[in-house]
């Protein structure tokens, strides 16, 4: 198995371009989440989703749009980049509701965007 | 929201030390775990322990999760034991998000 996968590992953005996180796991995994780390904090959570077709807000949601057609992928959406959101990314997942850790997360090697 | 918080913020050790960090959480939990992310920003699994104690090689970890609190020992650290230790806690309601605390940066010193 990959585990949990990201793309791009960098990137460079202009205010108000647009652009997508790419996220993949090939773990079978229900349930996924997208977090940004910030210097000096702990992660905090974006969006999450514990299915396919079904999406939720985290702690600060606000600029970025997330959707789950495929149980595999979640990517994230930024609409119109601002600096506020430099920062690096991590994907997340875990076992399915089934399994006896199914609430063991597992993170992706992240992306670490800058936006000037 | 749950409050998770972490001590020491920062930890200085000579090579060969042993150390403690503490987790305290504010609410029940379903989950917690604890995560060491390296110099190069990777997050490793390091136990996944919502009760009880758990030990892998020089690393060991026990929650008390009626008292709300979890400590990861490291024994006789190393070098490559450098980085920000994270604990992650969700709420005990099912597959609810990971809350993180700010973290324990460790730095082993040869």
């Amino acid at each position: 198995n990959a585990g949990v996968t990201q793309t791009p590992k960098f990137q460079v953005l202009k205010t108000g371009q647009s652009m997508t996180l790419q996220c993949a796991q090939d773990m079978n995994h229900e349930y996924m989440s997208w977090y940004r780390q910030d210097p000096g904090m702990g992660l905090r959570l974006i969006h999450y989703s514990v299915g396919a077709g079904i999406t939720d807000q985290g702690e600060v949601p606000n600029g970025y749009n997330v959707s789950r057609s495929t149980t595999e992928d979640f990517p994230l959406r930024l609409l119109s980049a601002a600096p506020s959101q430099t920062s690096v990314y991590f994907c997340a997942s875990s076992y399915s509701r089934t399994s006896s850790r199914y609430n063991e997360q597992f993170f992706g090697p992240g992306t670490r965007l800058t936006v000037l | 929201g749950i409050q998770v918080e972490q001590s020491p913020p920062d930890l200085i050790l000579q090579e060969g030390a042993n150390s403690t960090l503490r987790c305290n959480f504010s609410d029940s939990v379903n989950n917690l775990q604890w995560f060491h992310q390296n110099p190069w920003g990777q997050l490793i699994n390091l136990f996944y322990i919502p009760s009880g104690t758990k030990q892998n090689g020089r690393l060991s970890a026990t929650t008390v999760a009626t008292e709300r609190y979890s400590l990861l020992y490291i024994s006789s650290s190393q070098t490559t034991d450098s980085g920000v230790y994270f604990c992650a806690v969700d709420l005990n309601s099912g597959n609810t998000p990971l809350v993180f605390g700010k973290g324990t940066r460790l730095s082993v010193i040869a």
